[in-house]
C-alpha cells in the first residue's frame, strides 16, 4: 500500500517553455502532498506543500509564479515549471500523506522525475 | 549549524558487515525520526520512523534515537549488496512541522 507515482520520469525541454508534472496517490487518499527538489549530492529542499481544494505554500525563496502547484483532488497534484531555465535542471519529487500533512504523518514518496533544461 | 547533519561517506563495506548511519541535530523540539532509503535516480523509500527516544527493530534494521544527545542512528547487520544507496535520515517536530533532511550517507556493500 501507500504507493505514489510520478509522470514523467524524465524530460528534457528548451529553454523556456513549461513543464507539468504530474504526481499521483493509487491508492490512498492524499490530504497533503509535497513537492521536493534535490540537487545532486544534496539533500531533499521542499518546495511546497499543498492541501487538497486550497492553494499551496511555498517555502520561502521558491518563486510561487515560476513553480504552480495544483492539487486537484485527493489523489492528484501537479507540478508547472514555467519558463524553465537551464538552472531548474534538478531531480523533482513529490510526495503525499493520508493526514492534514502534520508533524506525524509519514510521507509516501514517488520515484522522481528529472528534469534538464537545455 | 544546519539543522541536521549527516556524514555524505561514501561508506563501503563487505557483504555481512554491521553498518552503522548516524545523524546529529539541534532542534531539541524535534520528535519524529525517520530513516529514508534512496535507490539512484529513485525517490526516498521509508525503512524506519519512531518517536521520540529510545529503540525500534525491524529485521534487519534498528533505529536507535538520543534525545539527550541529539543523535540518531540506523544499524544494519548482515549487510547485503542490495543495500547498498544513499540512507537519509529526517525529522520534524516542534513548530516545524515539515521533514527537515539530512544530505544523505551513500552506502556500498560489496559482495
Amino acid at each position: 500500500g501507500a504507493v505514489v507515482s510520478q509522470h514523467p520520469s524524465r524530460v528534457i525541454c528548451k529553454s523556456g517553455t513549461s513543464v507539468k508534472i504530474e504526481c499521483r496517490s493509487l491508492d490512498f487518499q492524499a490530504t497533503t502532498m509535497f513537492w521536493y527538489r534535490q540537487f545532486p549530492k544534496q539533500s531533499l529542499m521542499l518546495m511546497a506543500t499543498s492541501n487538497e481544494g486550497s492553494k499551496a505554500t511555498y517555502e520561502q525563496g521558491v518563486e510561487k509564479d515560476k513553480f504552480l502547484i495544483n492539487h486537484a483532488s485527493l489523489t492528484l497534484s501537479t507540478l508547472t515549471v514555467t519558463s524553465a531555465h537551464p538552472e531548474d535542471s534538478s531531480f523533482y519529487i513529490c510526495s503525499a500523506s493520508h493526514g492534514g500533512g502534520g508533524i506525524s504523518d509519514t510521507q509516501y514518496f514517488g520515484p522522481g522525475t528529472r528534469l534538464t533544461v537545455l | 549549524q544546519k539543522e541536521v547533519e549527516q556524514d555524505p561517506g561514501p561508506l563501503s563495506v563487505p557483504e555481512g558487515a554491521i553498518v552503522s548511519l548516524n545523524c546529529t541535530y539541534s532542534n531539541s523540539a524535534f520528535q519524529y525520526f525517520m530513516w529514508y532509503r534512496q535507490y539512484s535516480r529513485k525517490g526516498p523509500e521509508l525503512l524506519m520512523y519512531t518517536y521520540s527516544s529510545g529503540n525500534k527493530e525491524d529485521g534487519r534494521f534498528t533505529a536507535q534515537v538520543d534525545k539527550s544527545s541529539k543523535y540518531i542512528s540506523l544499524f544494519i547487520r548482515d549487510s547485503q549488496p542490495s543495500d547498498s544507496a544513499t540512507y537519509l535520515c529526517a525529522m520534524s517536530g516542534g513548530s516545524q512541522g515539515n521533514l527537515i533532511f539530512g544530505k544523505g550517507t551513500k552506502l556500498s556493500v560489496k559482495p
